[in-house]
């Protein structure tokens, strides 16, 4: 079955700072990544995800990049803010066209964004 | 519109114990998901519905673990006499067709077995 692995498992950085969080997927087959935000005691909270036919993808803040060769794919949040200290999972599915299907999460990071 | 809800939010177990959770998912969402999250992991995939068909059961962890979603909406996930290393978060999510892979999750059922 698929694995994915996450880095770092914590993350501190400074407010205005950049962060990147790093995964990795085991199966070529996987198509569709998304990455979650989950607040203490909170329902994961989708905030961006990608499909196997695009590289990146930018929704203000946030982006996601895509190596579907070396099978990496990245979080990057710049001009962090206090409000995006979380934990974040990555996850990787394969999906029918148009179907949802089972993720397979990494660990978490604990990202803490300092003043 | 109204997310995916579960009830009850906390549950407290003895061993041995059955428990039920529910999941409501948002109106009209023909995919609904069950995965079980330990204390400072990933959520883990335990079954999945299409309408009122189970079509995955691999992530179940025992036969003591049962879903249903008999009219293609509510489902309910059973664990039969509870062991201790049933407490987690159970979180439920639903997602829409066709052409989406997005999953919305529900708050969760935090479970524990004493």
């Amino acid at each position: 079955g698929e694995n994915v692995e996450q880095h770092p498992s914590t993350l501190s950085v400074q407010e205005g700072d950049s962060a990147v969080i790093k995964c990795t997927y085991s199966d070529s087959a996987s198509n569709y990544f998304p990455w979650y935000k989950q607040e203490l005691g909170k329902r994961p909270q989708l905030i961006i995800d990608i499909r196997s036919n695009v590289g990146e993808k930018k929704d203000q803040r946030i982006a996601v990049t895509l190596n579907k060769t070396a099978k990496h794919f990245s979080l990057h949040i710049t001009e962090t803010q206090p409000e995006d200290s979380a934990v974040y999972f990555c996850a990787a599915s394969m999906g029918q066209t148009g179907t949802a299907s089972k993720l397979t999460f990494g660990t978490g990071t604990r990202l803490q964004v300092t003043l | 519109g109204a997310g995916v809800s579960q009830s009850p939010r906390y549950k407290v177990a003895k061993r041995g114990q059955d428990v039920a959770l529910r999941c409501d998912p948002i109106s009209g969402h023909v995919s609904l998901f069950w995965y079980q999250q330990a204390l400072g992991q990933g959520p883990e995939f335990l079954t999945y519905f299409q309408n009122e068909a189970q079509l995955d059961k691999s992530g179940l962890p025992s036969d003591r673990f049962f879903a249903e979603r008999p009219e293609g909406s509510v489902s309910t996930l059973k664990i039969q006499r509870t062991q201790q290393e049933d407490s987690a978060v159970y979180l439920c999510a639903s997602s829409s067709q066709p052409n989406s892979y997005e999953q919305y999750f529900g708050p969760g059922t935090r479970l524990t077995v004493t």
